[in-house]
């Protein structure tokens, strides 16, 4: 079956990089998402990577996937206190197919 | 573009009875729409998959009976949870597909008293 698993939590200061990683069983994934939840709220989609590519920058975010491994992170950039919530990864194999999700990494980002 | 509403945004009833959650993709049509349950401090559960026009597939362990589906346009889907009890209290979030992407609704705080 299908298994995402994630680290629970991470605490950074305010400037520094933060790297949330993400792990994934299932081969046949094709599409690998971020959300973002912020507390009491829904999921807000960060980015994505298609399963053929190796990296995604998007503004201060950056996805690397590593297939072999199958081994996904998401590295912020100059991370701000606004980017204290729970990152979910999540993965499909395929469109219009249920995502899966890992439990979420609480990051924390303190001044 | 790409946004999906969820109404209510938060809901208190008594145990006993029936809560009616929309799920509206205000600016596409969607017609798959996904329905989720987060207990707190978890993670998302896939509770159904709505396509309009037809039955919702259900995972397993959700009850269909409690938890009605429909999704009778291509801009909104409805979960209606029936005799609803404290365990039912939850965060339900509701996502539509647009191409490869699934968009999330804000959620609905469910508060079964």
């Amino acid at each position: 079956g299908e298994d995402v698993e994630q680290s629970l939590f991470l605490s950074v200061r305010e400037g520094d990089s933060s790297v949330i990683n993400c792990t994934y069983t299932d081969s046949s994934s094709t599409y690998l998402y971020w959300y973002k939840q912020e507390p009491g709220a829904g999921l807000q989609l960060l980015t994505y990577i298609f399963s053929n590519m190796d990296m995604k920058q998007d503004q201060r975010l950056t996805v690397l996937l590593n297939k072999k491994d199958k081994h996904l992170s998401l590295r912020i950039a100059d991370t701000q206190t606004g980017d204290s919530a729970i990152y979910f990864c999540a993965e499909t194999l395929g469109a219009g197919n249920m995502l899966t999700f890992g439990g979420g990494t609480r990051l924390m980002v303190k001044p | 573009g790409a946004v999906v509403s969820q109404h209510p945004s938060w809901v208190i009833c008594k145990s006993g009875t029936s809560v009616k959650i929309e799920c509206r993709s205000l600016d596409f049509q969607a017609t798959t729409m996904f329905w989720y349950r987060q207990f707190p401090k978890q993670s998302l559960m896939l509770m159904a998959t709505s396509n309009e026009g037809s039955k919702a597939t259900y995972e397993q362990g959700v009850e269909k009976d409690k938890f009605l589906i429909n999704h009778a346009s291509l801009t909104l889907s409805t979960l209606t949870v029936t005799s609803a009890h404290p365990e039912d209290s939850s965060f339900y979030i509701c996502s539509a597909l647009q191409a490869d992407t699934q968009y999330f609704g804000p959620g609905t705080r469910l508060t079964v008293l």
